[in-house]
C-alpha cells in the first residue's frame, strides 16, 4: 500500500537560498510531524499538525523555517536563506490520529547546504 | 523535561549470539513507548508499542519489555539482516502528542 512519501529524496543548496520540502501522508491520517535527523542521532521534533491546524512549532530552530498543510494533506516545510547549520535529513510521519498511535515515516529529505 | 537514554550506542554481535538493547526514559506519565527500527538513507519502520509496566510483545526474533524506568528489546538469535539502529521513542500523558526520540542503538550482526 501507499506509504509517506517526500520529495524531494535530495537537495543541495547554496548558503542563502530557498528551499521547499514535500511531504504526502498516509491518506485518512490525521497527525502530521516534522522532524530533523542529524547524522547518529534519533529524530529531533520541529512542528506538528492535526488536520490543517499546526498544534505545535515550538521546535523549529528560527524564524527561517516554516511548515504549512492547507487541506490537512499535503504538508510543505520551506526553510529560507538557508545556513550550513541547517544541513540535515528532514523527515516526515504521519499517525491515524492525536494519542499513542505508532508514525509511519517517510524516507527523508537529505539537505546539504554549500 | 522527557528524557530518553539508550544503550549502548552500538553492538557489534555474531550471528545467533543474543543480546539486549536498553531504552531508560524520565517522563512525567507515560502514554506509550516506541520501538522503531532505521535502516540506512531510510526513514524509522515503526515495531512495537508499549503502554504499561509488565507488558510484552514479541515479532520474530525480537521482544520487547517495559518497567516503570525503561524498556528492553531483546534479540534472539539475530541474523545479518537484523543489522540497523534501533530507536526507542516515549510519548508522555498530558496535551502534548509529541514523542521524544533517543539517539538509537546501531547494531551490527555478523555473518
Amino acid at each position: 500500500g501507499a506509504g509517506v512519501s517526500q520529495s524531494p529524496r535530495y537537495k543541495v543548496a547554496k548558503r542563502g537560498q530557498d528551499v521547499a520540502l514535500r511531504c504526502d501522508p498516509i491518506s485518512g491520517h490525521v497527525s502530521l510531524f516534522w522532524y530533523q535527523q542529524a547524522l547518529g542521532q534519533g529524530p529531533e521534533f520541529l512542528t506538528y499538525f492535526q488536520n490543517e491546524a499546526q498544534l505545535d512549532k515550538s521546535g523549529l530552530p528560527s524564524d527561517r523555517f516554516f511548515a504549512e498543510r492547507p487541506e490537512g494533506s499535503v504538508s510543505t516545510l520551506k526553510i529560507q536563506r538557508t545556513q550550513q547549520e541547517d544541513s540535515a535529513v528532514y523527515l516526515c510521519a504521519s499517525s491515524l490520529a492525536a494519542g499513542p498511535y505508532e508514525q509511519y515515516f517517510g524516507p527523508g529529505t537529505r539537505l546539504t547546504v554549500t | 523535561e522527557d528524557q530518553v537514554t539508550q544503550s549502548p550506542e552500538a553492538l557489534r554481535l555474531q550471528e545467533g549470539e543474543s543480546s539486549s538493547l536498553n531504552c531508560s526514559y524520565t517522563v512525567s506519565g507515560l502514554r506509550g513507548l516506541f520501538w522503531y527500527r532505521q535502516d540506512p538513507g531510510k526513514g524509522p519502520e515503526f515495531l512495537f508499542t508499549l503502554y504499561s509496566a509488565g507488558e510484552e510483545k514479541e515479532k520474530e526474533r525480537l521482544k520487547a519489555t517495559l518497567t516503570k524506568k525503561e524498556s528492553f528489546l531483546h534479540i534472539t538469535a539475530p541474523k545479518p539482516e537484523d543489522s540497523a539502529t534501533y530507536l526507542c521513542a516515549v510519548q508522555a500523558s498530558g496535551g502534548s502528542y509529541i514523542p521524544t526520540f533517543g539517539r538509537g542503538t546501531s547494531l551490527i550482526v555478523h555473518p
